[in-house]
């Protein structure tokens, strides 16, 4: 299986802080990573998904860049709503599709 | 909107199957492009992609559960199911199921989740 690691595992942050958490894969995946943030008690949503594409309506302030090994995930502005656990996940060729650790973001 | 919603029973004895179906409205799942698939979370973990189904009934499974694990579809009833077999306490976890989009394989929506506990 492609092992995905997130860094850092947690984030302090304030609100209008730019916050980036980075993923990286244990071989090149190309572009097929996508990015999902959860909350506490729910299901994960998917923020970004092939590296780099913004999932319908999600805010503008999320941005994804990066292929091969290293990826990240950029908050511009961190906004109250914004505190969670970010998730990175490949689907590069076959399954089963590897999520990261997980970075939890706190005020 | 599509929404989908786990259902089946919160505990689970030890050997026992696991036995779980996701009810999807808002949307067909005759219709192509999409996958529906089941993901687990245990507790502080990470997620952990279990598998999915095809509208035709083809199957992809994690290697890691394929050997207790089987998926089935319903499309009369719009409900595609998970039974996991000879279950352990490992199995503990919060069982979701999704729709994956063909080509792209990004999840979603996603269902709430369901707490799926093993214990005697």
């Amino acid at each position: 299986d492609i092992q995905m690691t997130q860094s850092p595992s947690s984030l302090s942050a304030s609100v209008g802080d730019r916050v980036t958490i980075t993923c990286r894969a244990s071989q090149s995946i190309s572009t097929y990573l996508n990015w999902y943030q959860q909350k506490p008690g729910k299901a994960p949503k998917l923020l970004i998904y092939a590296a780099t594409n913004l999932h319908a309506g999600v805010s503008s302030g999320f941005s994804g860049s990066g292929s091969g090994t290293d990826f990240t995930l950029t908050i511009s502005s961190l906004q109250p709503e914004d505190f969670a656990t970010y998730y990175c996940q490949q689907t590069y060729s076959s399954t089963p599709y590897t999520f990261g650790q997980g970075t939890r973001l706190d005020i | 909107q599509v929404q989908l919603q786990e259902s089946g029973p919160g505990l689970v004895k030890p050997s026992q199957t696991l036995s779980l179906t996701c009810t999807v409205s808002g949307a067909s799942i005759s219709r192509g492009s999409y996958y529906w698939t089941w993901i687990r979370q245990p507790a502080g973990k990470a997620p952990e992609w279990i598998g999915r189904i095809y509208n035709n009934g083809n199957t992809d499974y994690n290697p890691s559960l394929k050997s207790r694990l089987t998926l089935s579809i319903d499309t009369s009833k719009n409900q595609f199911s998970l039974n996991l077999r000879s279950v352990t306490a490992a199995d503990t976890a919060v069982y979701y199921c999704a729709r994956e989009r063909n080509a792209l394989w990004w999840l979603d929506p996603w269902g709430q989740g369901t707490l799926v506990t093993v214990s005697s």
